[in-house]
Formats: structure tokens, C-alpha cells, sequence
């Protein structure tokens, strides 16, 4: 079945530490995403990538760091820097930045010990 | 005031009921407008998406948008408790080649037997 994994599903970060957040599809899609969702909000974009070795800063990038060595992965780590990690980070891919749908892995929960 | 506004809900209805969820928003050139549904702690899923003004439906779905007065609808008819979940809207400016969505804060539907 095509589609996009994350793992874990929950992630404990303690102070001080960072973090990373697995991303994997195989629907060939060139371009992914990460999106952070807290209670009541909608989804805020953190990075995307457009292409293998290419990545772009979204609406909240900072204490955030991505990489795309692989066309199928795109993993996130959440830093030391970022003072407000609790959240539900949602990965997503498409075929391209001009395609108007997005598909969504099912989450990571990160929490602050 | 927020690009795409979307009222958080919980909206309660009873089994059977005729759902209209809907989404206002402030930026005129956005073109592309889509709906998700997202179920507890899993990640959303693509329900619907249209261009530009005008109604598309599928099956129990029909969404509509209105460009004249910036505001999108989702109807769901014969609601069923499985359609409880939250729904977000999305829409997106393809001016530049990106597509890449606007969403709103999702509106929690809760559907009792």
C-alpha cells in the first residue's frame, strides 16, 4: 500500500535535548512538508521541500531543522532552541509544490518531560 | 485578522441531520479550496477539493464556494456518527507555482445516535 509513515507515534523530549521525527511515503512524491497542530489551531507550516537536497523555511521555522537526502525521506528535528515544542506534528507529501493535494501521515505526538 | 477564519465549534447534531460547516476568508486571490476531514489524534485526509467558485458534490458531500463573498461551505447530508470528526478547510493561491494551502483551525463536528 502506498503511503506516509511517521514514527513514533509519541516522542518524550526532555530539556535541553533535541529531537528527531521520522518521515517516509512511497507514492513518489517529489515534494514534502511538515506541519505543527496545536489544540484549536489549524495547521502552521514548518519547512517543505520541493526537491532531493532543497529545502524551504515555512510560516514557523525556527528551533526547527530539516533535511532530504532522500527523495523519500524528510525527517524533522525539533532543538533545543525551540522553547514550545508540545505538539502533533503532521507530515505531509505531493506530487509537486503545484499540485493543490496533499496527503498526511498520522502524527507525532511530542511531549515535554 | 486571520487569513482563513473557521469557527472551532463543537457543532452537535443528531443522527440524520444536514451538517453545513463553512470557512470565511480575507485573501482574494486564492483559487483552490479544499476540505479535510481529521479523525482523533490520526492525520487529516483529503475530502474534497474545488477551483475556483461553484458547488461539487460527492455523495453525502457537497461543497460550495462563494468568491463574491469570500466564504466556502461543506454540507454533509444523512450525517452519520462516523462523520464525527474535526474538518478543516484549506485553500491556496497558485500565483508563483506553489500550492501549498492556507488552512483553517478545523471545526469539531460531533454526531450522536
Amino acid at each position: 500500500d502506498g503511503g506516509i509513515t511517521q514514527s513514533p507515534k509519541y516522542l518524550f523530549r526532555k530539556e535541553g535535548q533535541n529531537v528527531t521525527l521520522s518521515c517516509e511515503q512511497n507514492l513518489n512524491h517529489d515534494a514534502m512538508y511538515w506541519y505543527r497542530q496545536d489544540p484549536g489551531q489549524g495547521l502552521r507550516l514548518i519547512y517543505y521541500s520541493q526537491i532531493v537536497n532543497d529545502f524551504q523555511k515555512g510560516d514557523i521555522a525556527e528551533g526547527y531543522s530539516v533535511s532530504r537526502e532522500k527523495k523519500e525521506s524528510f525527517p524533522l528535528t525539533v532543538t533545543s532552541a525551540q522553547k514550545n515544542p508540545t505538539a502533533f506534528y503532521l507530515c505531509a507529501s505531493s506530487r509537486g509544490l503545484a499540485t493543490e493535494t496533499q496527503y498526511f501521515g498520522p502524527g507525532t505526538r511530542l511531549l515535554v518531560l | 485578522q486571520k487569513e482563513v477564519e473557521q469557527d472551532p465549534g463543537p457543532l452537535s447534531v443528531p443522527e440524520g441531520a444536514i451538517v453545513s460547516l463553512n470557512c470565511t476568508y480575507s485573501n482574494s486571490a486564492f483559487q483552490y479550496f479544499m476540505w479535510y476531514r481529521q479523525y482523533s489524534r490520526k492525520g487529516p485526509e483529503l475530502l474534497m477539493y474545488t477551483y475556483s467558485s461553484g458547488n461539487k458534490e460527492d455523495g453525502r458531500f457537497t461543497a460550495q464556494v462563494d468568491k463574491s463573498s469570500k466564504y466556502i461551505s461543506l454540507f454533509i447530508r444523512d450525517s452519520q456518527p462516523s462523520d464525527s470528526a474535526t474538518y478543516l478547510c484549506a485553500m491556496s493561491n497558485p500565483s508563483g507555482g506553489s500550492y501549498i494551502p492556507t488552512f483553517g483551525r478545523g471545526t469539531s463536528l460531533i454526531v450522536h445516535p
